[in-house]
């Protein structure tokens, strides 16, 4: 298995306060992204990273932060909680190429 | 408008049977298209990836097959066992050097009876 690291795996929060959700990496991979997961929808992408310092938004980053100051580690902030990011979030390594992405476990996140 | 799309939604099988999953789509421009599995809980994993020349992948008891004219592909599945309950996550790539390129279907979710 690629090694990578979801942390926490489960989360409860109230709306309004800050989250962060930490994605670590051992397979020294330039790009790392950030999805969430619903019923009915695909995998969608939120941000991605191409190297330290180097982000870029996806098709759902309203209320996301993301940063990346070492290569092994992206983290995803909701600096505002709100009921609508109650989700599974996925942490992935790899591409673009025709190798396959790798992710993590996900986190499951409740926001009350 | 990128989009892949896939059936049937849910499918119910005895152990021991043949099951084919549809994926169509619609990315332009195509590079590949992936397949893989997500057990319940867990993160998706890769099962094949097949670029426009080739038509037909195998992985053990999986077969994918890819027609590009159509812009259809399935996974086959062959005799299968109650490990192979999941959810099926088609995957289309858009031939861009940037990391916003993937397109996810939702999935088709098979559960394997005894």
């Amino acid at each position: 298995d690629a090694g990578i690291t979801q942390s926490p795996r489960h989360k409860v929060t109230e709306t309004g306060t800050p989250v962060t959700l930490r994605c670590h990496q051992t397979e020294n991979h330039r790009y790392m992204y950030w999805y969430r997961q619903d019923p009915g929808h695909g995998l969608r992408l939120i941000h991605y990273s191409y190297g330290v310092k180097d982000t870029d938004k996806g098709e759902v980053s309203d209320g996301y932060s993301v940063s990346r100051s070492k290569t092994e580690d992206f983290l995803l902030t909701l600096e505002s909680a709100t009921s609508s990011q109650t989700s599974v979030y996925f942490c992935a390594i790899g591409g673009p190429s025709d190798q396959p992405q790798h992710f993590g476990d996900g986190t499951r996140l409740s926001i009350l | 408008k990128n989009q892949v799309e896939q059936s049937p939604q849910s499918l119910i099988i005895l152990e021991g049977k043949n099951c084919t999953l549809q994926c169509n789509y619609t990315v332009s421009p195509f590079s590949n298209l992936r397949w893989y599995k997500q057990d319940t809980g867990r993160g998706p994993v890769s099962l094949t990836i097949m670029t426009f020349s080739e038509n037909t992948k195998s992985n053990g008891r999986y077969t994918a097959t890819l027609d590009a004219d159509t812009k259809q592909s399935s996974l086959h599945i062959t005799a299968s066992q109650l490990s192979d309950s999941a959810s099926y996550i088609c995957v289309g790539r858009e031939k861009l050097n940037t990391g916003n390129q993937f397109y996810f279907g939702t999935g088709t979710s098979l559960t394997v009876i005894p």
